[in-house]
């Protein structure tokens, strides 16, 4: 079966510092891959996806960038982190085009 | 860009009330889903539609992917305390998974 791995849990960082996290699949091959931010009680804005290796889709403009160097990884990263970064992160992936998505627990990330 | 609208975004039913949500958009779609979500996670799939009309019940919930396939409803029957959280709609347009804002559900006992 699949699973989905995403860490930390929970990151406390200061403003300016750099941003790294990481999400991996298991149990799956060439799957779709997302990055979402949710804001407290807020909906899911889609961050990033990508459809395979090295293929990545930003939908917004922002602090933010992702990569995806082996077929079931995928970081998030900043080079420099704002207080407007914090949020929560959830990575998704789903088998292709058409499907249900799944997610990780996601990350609580507080920028202070 | 496509765009999710769902409603309400909130709702304060008594325990063994019946729940609907819906969402709607202007642009056409191939997959609506329904997730729940609780505090501090990440969303849980509940329903995934795959065919314009399609009905599907997962248990007391009930899905429908409209006709048109700009739509989509969630049916929660006989409401208990661990209905509680946020639901999402979620559709699937060209590779990439979009959310409406969700659905808060509080249950009075």
């Amino acid at each position: 079966s699949q699973t989905i791995h995403q860490w930390p849990a929970t990151l406390v960082q200061p403003v300016g510092s750099p941003l790294s996290l990481e999400c991996t699949v298991e149990g799956t091959s060439n799957p779709n891959l997302y990055w979402y931010r949710q804001a407290a009680g807020r909906g899911l804005q889609l961050l990033f996806y990508s459809v395979g290796i090295g293929q990545i889709s930003s939908e917004v403009p922002q602090n933010l960038s992702a990569s995806r160097p082996q077929d079931r990884q995928f970081i998030l990263s900043s080079k420099k982190l704002l207080l407007s970064d914090s949020g929560f992160y959830l990575c998704a992936w789903s088998f292709g085009r058409y499907t249900e998505a799944f997610f990780g627990q996601g990350t609580r990330l507080t920028v202070v | 860009g496509q765009q999710l609208n769902q409603s309400p975004q909130s709702m304060f039913i008594q325990e063994g009330e019946d729940v609907s949500m819906n969402c709607t958009s202007s642009s056409i779609f191939n997959t609506w889903l329904w997730y729940k979500q609780e505090p501090g996670e990440g969303p849980v799939l509940l329903i995934a539609l795959y065919k314009a009309g399609e009905l599907t019940s997962n248990g007391r919930l009930t899905a429908q992917f409209g006709i048109t396939r700009k739509d989509s409803f969630l049916n929660i029957s006989a409401s208990i305390p661990s209905d509680v959280g946020i639901y999402f709609c979620a559709a699937q347009g060209a590779q990439k998974l979009v959310f409406g804002q969700g659905t808060r559900l509080t249950i009075n006992p």
